[in-house]
């Protein structure tokens, strides 16, 4: 078993439609959790980034960590064709130095 | 701003071919890492370094060894090329000590071993 799993889509949606995202993992020792976007022939870059649980907003995107059912989601409100992209989970354990990946899950946003 | 470079964004090399690809950071951070990249199989770690001179194994060091002598760059070497090590390879950086934890990565290389 993986220790993060994320559903790769590809996921296509109309502009302006809410997106979720998720992820799932395996290690209950995982306390930071980021999400990446990478645009295409791109390194990645960091979106959001959340310590534990709860939720963090950032303008139209939400990050939520369910340690309990050890899921987290990121969701894009009206969202837009710039974010069409891969977007990948992360997460660590506290004092650990590597992260562990989602595989990513490719978005498109139709105009 | 922080910023990663790599040295190349396309590499083409021949199987057998000892190949190098350069990462520098410009922000004085202790941590470097390099990925690559695989569809399906998402970021997978290769070494990472703590500080100059200093490396660690990540999840899939065979077949590469890296090499710190300055802070600021780290270099991914391919002793002996072959084809499944066609790859998109990652770059990336991180502060040492606690705080807003992220890593910045490169623009990544795209190695094609014919």
């Amino acid at each position: 078993q993986k220790e993060v799993e994320q559903d790769p889509g590809p996921l296509s949606v109309p502009e302006g439609a809410i997106v979720s995202l998720n992820c799932t993992y395996s290690n209950s020792a995982f306390q930071y959790f980021m999400w990446y976007r990478q645009y295409s022939r791109k390194g990645p870059e960091l979106l959001m980034y959340t310590y534990s649980s709860g939720n963090k907003e950032d303008g139209r995107f939400t990050a939520q960590v369910d340690k309990s059912s050890k899921y987290i989601s990121l969701f894009i409100r009206d969202s837009q064709p710039s974010d069409s992209a891969t977007y990948l989970c992360a997460m660590r354990q506290t004092g650990a130095n590597n992260l562990f990946f989602g595989t990513g899950t490719r978005l498109t946003v139709i105009p | 701003d922080v910023k990663v470079t790599q040295s190349s964004r396309y590499l083409v090399k021949r199987t057998g071919e000892k190949v190098f690809l350069e990462c520098v950071q410009d922000m004085d951070h202790e941590n470097m890492f390099w990925y690559r990249q695989d569809p399906g199989l998402g970021l997978r770690l290769i070494y990472f370094s703590y500080d100059v001179k200093m490396k660690e194994k990540g999840d899939i060091p065979e077949g590469y060894s890296v090499s710190r002598e300055k802070k600021e760059r780290f270099s991914l070497i391919l002793e002996s090329a072959s084809t499944n090590q066609t790859s998109m390879y990652l770059c990336a950086s991180r502060p040492g000590t606690g705080g807003r934890e992220t890593q910045y990565f490169g623009p990544g290389t795209r190695l094609l071993v014919l």
